[in-house]
């Protein structure tokens, strides 16, 4: 199975900063990777997939880069709405597994 | 507007069943694969299930293979886990998510449900 290690787990950052969360993978999963937001008593949201590509809807200000099995995260300029956990997912090959989550709080 | 609304989530014993199901509207629901994503309270995510478009093709992982049934009823735009005997490991938030393509390989959870609470315990 491969697994998913993310870091930091928690990050306190102020609004108008610059973050960035790292997830590694086990093996070389190409570009099959994810990013979600997950907020509580929310519905999940799907930020970036195919480890690059901006799902609709999304702030600009989210990115991903990566490939193999070093992949970032990066929010450009903290927002109030963007203290929530975030998750990374390989879609690689099943089991379909995920990063324990990097909780970003606030400052 | 995409919706997914989870229900059927309960406190039950171990050893017991319970069957989730998820309500979708505003998508032509037989064009997407489905899949069940569970999150143990404290802990991380855990893919579960996943069903193609059509329920030619479904995925488990190991921890309930065997034991959890993945379906779904394209006339009813629902989606439903069927969960047999039931282990106090299994208690978590259950999510239902949507994909934007029919099959189930390379699984990307595009559109999520707020999930639905299953405990298992004594």
């Amino acid at each position: 199975d491969i697994q998913m290690s993310q870091s930091p787990s928690s990050l306190s950052a102020s609004v108008g900063d610059r973050v960035t969360v790292t997830c590694r993978a086990s093996q070389n999963i190409g570009n099959f990777l994810n990013w979600y937001q997950f907020k509580p008593g929310k519905a999940p949201n799907l930020l970036i997939y195919g480890a690059s590509s901006l799902q609709s809807g999304v702030p600009s200000r989210f990115s991903g880069r990566g490939s193999g099995t070093d992949f970032t995260l990066t929010i450009s300029s903290l927002q109030p709405e963007d203290f929530a956990t975030y998750y990374c997912q390989q879609n690689y090959d099943t089991p379909y597994s995920f990063g324990q989550g990097t909780k970003l709080e606030i400052k | 507007e995409v919706q997914l609304v989870e229900s059927g989530g309960d406190l039950v014993q171990p050893g017991r069943s319970l069957r989730l199901s998820c309500a979708v509207s505003g998508f032509k629901f037989n064009d997407y694969a489905m899949h069940w994503v569970r999150q143990v309270p404290g802990k991380g995510l855990e893919w579960v299930s996943s069903i193609s478009w059509n329920s030619g093709s479904l995925g488990y992982a190991d921890s309930v293979r065997g034991r959890f049934t993945i379906s779904r009823d394209n006339a009813k735009n629902s989606l439903y886990l069927q969960m047999n005997s039931l282990r106090p490991e299994d208690t978590a938030l259950y999510y239902c998510a949507k994909d934007e393509k029919p099959g189930i390989v390379g699984a990307t959870m595009y559109v999520w449900g707020k999930g639905t609470t299953v405990t298992v315990s004594s």
